[in-house]
């Protein structure tokens, strides 16, 4: 079966530094997307990962570990901005998107 | 480039009517996916095209149909509607070939309501 599991909500303070976790179970994995999703918005690409490690970019970073299927999105320099759902999506023979994890970030 | 395009942006049915949504993708991508997104159950995958052809599809019953023309557009048509449908459908566009796995754009999405 698919499954991806995500905190549901997260809180951190403006400025600091924040990582969401990603568990998933797929068949066929090829890899790993990061989206994030304002309220009433549609989603928007961050980040992916398909091989092992960590891809950065600006604030944002990705890890991935298949051996442990789990993938991880480090925040870092938190802005007001930035509080939104953050989805984990899994690619196998389609996108199986996780639930989202809300992000608030407080003054 | 323009984006992602969807239309109509917002639509309100009564429950046995048919509904068909339109998807225009960033210029050059060949493949679209539809996605329904409810707070619920988040973002579903329903089907995926690309040249005109089916390449996958997910766990939804049989009104939920669609296609794609030879200009990449797609359309999606959900019929004899029922109050569970309301959802936000988002369509997404790659360059995605053969290998299938390239990133998604999102357009703004139709917000479908069913009453």
């Amino acid at each position: 079966g698919q499954n991806i599991d995500q905190p549901t909500e997260m809180t951190a303070t403006e400025g600091a530094i924040v990582q969401i976790n990603c568990t998933y179970q797929t068949s066929g994995f090829n890899g790993l997307f990061w989206y994030q999703q304002h309220a009433g918005e549609a989603p928007t690409f961050l980040s992916y990962n398909v091989l092992d490690g960590l891809e950065e970019k600006g604030r944002f970073s990705s890890f991935l570990s298949r051996s442990k299927g789990y993938s991880y999105l480090l925040l870092k320099e938190l802005q007001m901005k930035d509080s939104a759902s953050y989805l984990c999506a899994a690619y196998g023979q389609n996108f199986v998107f996780g639930p989202g994890t809300r992000l608030s970030v407080l003054p | 480039k323009a984006g992602v395009t969807q239309t109509p942006r917002y639509l309100i049915k009564t429950r046995g009517q048919q509904v068909t949504l339109s998807c225009s993708p960033i210029s050059g991508h060949r493949s679209v996916s539809w996605y329904q997104q409810t707070p619920g159950q988040g973002l579903q995958f329903l089907f995926e095209y690309f040249s005109e052809t089916q390449r996958n599809k997910g766990n939804f019953p049989g009104r939920f149909s669609g296609r794609q023309f030879s200009n990449s557009r797609s359309e999606m048509n959900v019929s004899t509607l029922e109050l569970g449908d309301s959802a936000l459908y988002l369509c997404a566009s790659s360059l995605a070939g053969t290998g299938g796995i390239d990133t998604q754009y999102f357009g703004p999405g139709t917000r479908l309501t069913v009453l």
